[in-house]
């Protein structure tokens, strides 16, 4: 267990919908990131929140948006969701910016 | 865009034996390299990280990064059922971006 945890496990919404996924980071880290993983793919960077900034971004469009809170806990938002945006969604939490320790995952399904 | 690339496999190795998994990438500006393992269903777990050139022992894991080759490579000494998964190569550029390989499926066999 790396003490990341995520909220909700699973989760279906519709298309157009808006979903928020939670993460609680790693007691003593500071940074967060969030991945998409599609079924039998690599996880893919959507981006990174260092002390409550946007550190970085993937190739991912504004739609994906998120928040890094005071206790480095963080918030990813995808609004009118699509079906493609099936997928699991990974927190990954460091101290600075170096190695990264998973969450469990939320399972979203867009139908 | 920035390509880490892994043959996807599945390695098949009998127990006891070392698996050999490997990955390249595409940007030379990379700083930072890194080995999960994937149960099915479950969430990416780290085994190792990497930074400069060489190798870097941990146990029965051994990373080996070759930055002029763009390559890095993941031995598993006496390899057992249990590491049974799929291993993904993940680069990281700038500290602040990271790309993951579609990862190797390694199959351990009794």
């Amino acid at each position: 267990e790396t003490g990341v945890t995520q909220s909700p496990t699973h989760l279906i919404k519709t298309r157009g919908q808006q979903v928020t996924l939670r993460c609680s980071s790693q007691s003593g880290h500071n940074t967060v990131s969030w991945y998409q993983q599609a079924l039998g793919q690599g996880p893919q960077f959507i981006f990174q929140y260092y002390r409550e900034e946007e550190n970085g971004r993937g190739n991912f469009p504004p739609r994906f948006s998120g928040l890094q809170f005071p206790n480095y806990s963080s918030e990813l938002n995808v609004n009118a969701l699509e079906l493609d945006d099936s997928a699991l969604y990974l927190c990954a939490s460091s101290l600075g910016l170096t190695e990264q320790y998973f969450g469990p995952g939320t399972r979203l399904t867009v139908t | 865009q920035k390509e880490v690339e892994q043959n996807s496999g599945p390695l098949s190795v009998p127990e006891g034996a070392i698996a050999s998994l490997n990955c390249t990438y595409s940007d030379r500006g990379s700083q930072s390299f890194f080995w999960y393992r994937q149960y099915s269903g479950k969430s990416p777990e780290l085994i190792m990280s990497i930074y400069s050139n060489g190798d870097k022992e941990d146990g029965r894991f051994t990373a080996q990064l070759n930055k002029a080759s763009q390559y890095v490579s993941l031995l598993i000494r006496d390899s057992q059922p249990s590491d049974s998964a799929t291993y993904l190569c993940a680069v990281g550029y700038n500290f602040n971006k990271f790309y993951f390989g579609s990862g190797t499926k390694l199959n351990v066999k009794p």
